[in-house]
């Protein structure tokens, strides 16, 4: 299958710093890549979608302004946690969708662990 | 409230035995994917299912989506402890805001296979 790749894979943070996570699709082109964030003992949550070359489209209760998505190329999304406060801790993961003739794929980063102290 | 619904939430089986997980949602499914998520590692997609009653297999899963698209259902076979992990089923559905495709998840089930 198609692989894609995130970094870093964790990251420590003082809070009110930033931190940058990348997503990266090796292998294809992803049009379109999705931002989730899991909380402990709970599914993933979708934060954001963000189309290649367009604005990310964020999911009610996010905060645009917090977690900032660039996708500035077909194979590259970043996603970037302003002021971070340690209730932004979490897991974070990317996903990036391939289409195939009539069928799409959707895959997985390894996901970011982000601790906010 | 859950968008999709996963049952059971666990499952514990004997090696060689059949077992089945259910994905169900209350809006029509445009798109239902299927994945695994082995402890510690990453999730693996599975298989996507997108016609109503179509049906997709991969090793010894099989997965189908019912005729009216709003249930899927995945089905081991022979299971083997290789099959233990968590299962998530993920859907697109339209958002709130009308034609906007995002994927939801359900709340997987943790399947434990006893050699």
């Amino acid at each position: 299958g198609a692989v894609v790749s995130q970094h870093p894979s964790w990251v420590i943070c003082k809070s009110g710093t930033s931190v940058k996570i990348e997503c990266r699709s090796l292998d294809f082109q992803a049009t379109t890549m999705f931002w989730y964030r899991q909380f402990p003992k709970q599914s993933l949550m979708l934060m954001a979608t963000s189309n290649e070359g367009s604005k990310a489209t964020y999911e009610q209760g996010v905060e645009k302004d917090k977690f900032l998505i660039n996708h500035a190329s077909l194979t590259l999304s970043t996603l970037t946690v302003t002021s971070a406060h340690p209730e932004d801790s979490s897991f974070y993961i990317c996903s990036a969708r391939i289409y195939r003739a009539t069928d799409y794929e959707q895959y997985f980063g390894p996901g970011t662990r982000l601790t906010v102290t | 409230s859950q968008e999709l619904e996963q049952s059971p939430q666990s499952l514990i089986v004997q090696e060689g035995k059949n077992l089945t997980i259910n994905c169900t949602s209350s809006k029509t499914l445009y798109g239902l994917y299927w994945y695994k998520q082995k402890y510690g590692e990453g999730l693996i997609f599975l298989m996507m299912l997108q016609k109503g009653g179509e049906e997709k297999s991969h090793e010894k899963i099989t997965a189908k989506l019912d005729e009216k698209k709003q249930q899927s259902s995945l089905h081991i076979t022979a299971s083997q402890p290789s099959h233990a992990g968590i299962y998530l089923c993920g859907a697109d559905i339209y958002g709130s805001n009308g034609g906007y495709q995002k994927v939801t998840f359900g709340t997987g089930t943790k399947l434990q296979v006893i050699p």
